[in-house]
């Protein structure tokens, strides 16, 4: 079964650019969505398609993907952006998500 | 405005069944699939499968195959999940999102299930 493999955690200070990766085997073929989940509450929907951003989320959050990785990031990065990130793609009709990734800004 | 609306928190023992649903508003329900994901306390998120409300065609993850029911009543707008027995290790919270294609754009507010004897 495909897999897709994220960091447990990354680290970034206030106003810094964060980046989360996600691997997995030609992961550059498919599309990539990203999610936040904060504490307490339903994932929400922050990049579509490898690079593009639904109404409402804001400009410092971008995407990419490429080869083997695709990569979530977060520029100017505020402390209300702390929360855990997962990556998903789609895999012979079936979706798959990668294991989350905690960023803590501090 | 596109809601999804999930049921309560449940408590059952192992071994009984349940069905909790989903109900969509703001939008033609038959039109967007709905998925069930499921989140253990403190892990990641795990599709479980999906359902087409326009004709109840469904599909699982390997994992999740035959040990759920995902169903779908067009006309109340009402997506299901559903387990025949319960086992301690179903205690998760349990997502509800539509998509579009492969949009994931809104999701349920999640309903928790806790499994204990």
């Amino acid at each position: 079964s495909y897999e897709l493999t994220q960091p447990p955690s990354v680290s970034v200070s206030p106003g810094q650019t964060a980046s989360i990766t996600c691997s997995g085997d030609k992961l550059g073929d498919k599309y990539v969505y990203w999610y936040q989940q904060k504490p307490g509450q339903s994932p929400v929907l922050v990049i579509y398609q490898n690079t593009k951003r639904p109404s409402g989320i804001p400009e410092r959050f971008s995407g990419s993907n490429s080869g083997n990785t695709a990569t979530l990031t977060i520029s100017g990065t505020q402390a209300m952006d702390e929360s855990d990130f997962y990556c998903q793609a789609w895999d012979s009709n079936t979706v798959v998500f990668g294991g989350g990734t905690k960023l803590t800004v501090l | 405005e596109v809601q999804l609306v999930q049921s309560g928190a449940e408590v059952k023992k192992p071994g009984e069944s349940l069905r909790i649903s989903c109900k969509g508003s703001g939008y033609r329900f038959s039109t967007y699939w709905i998925s069930w994901v499921r989140q253990k306390p403190g892990k990641g998120l795990e599709w479980m499968g999906r359902i087409d409300p326009s004709d109840s065609y469904s599909d699982y993850s390997p994992s999740f195959e035959g040990h759920v029911t995902i169903s779908a009543d067009k006309s109340f707008s009402t997506a299901y999940l559903q387990w025949s027995s319960l086992k301690a290790s179903d205690t998760a919270m349990y997502y509800c999102a539509r998509h579009e294609a492969t949009i994931f754009d809104y999701w349920g507010q999640g309903t928790l299930i806790s499994v204990t004897s």
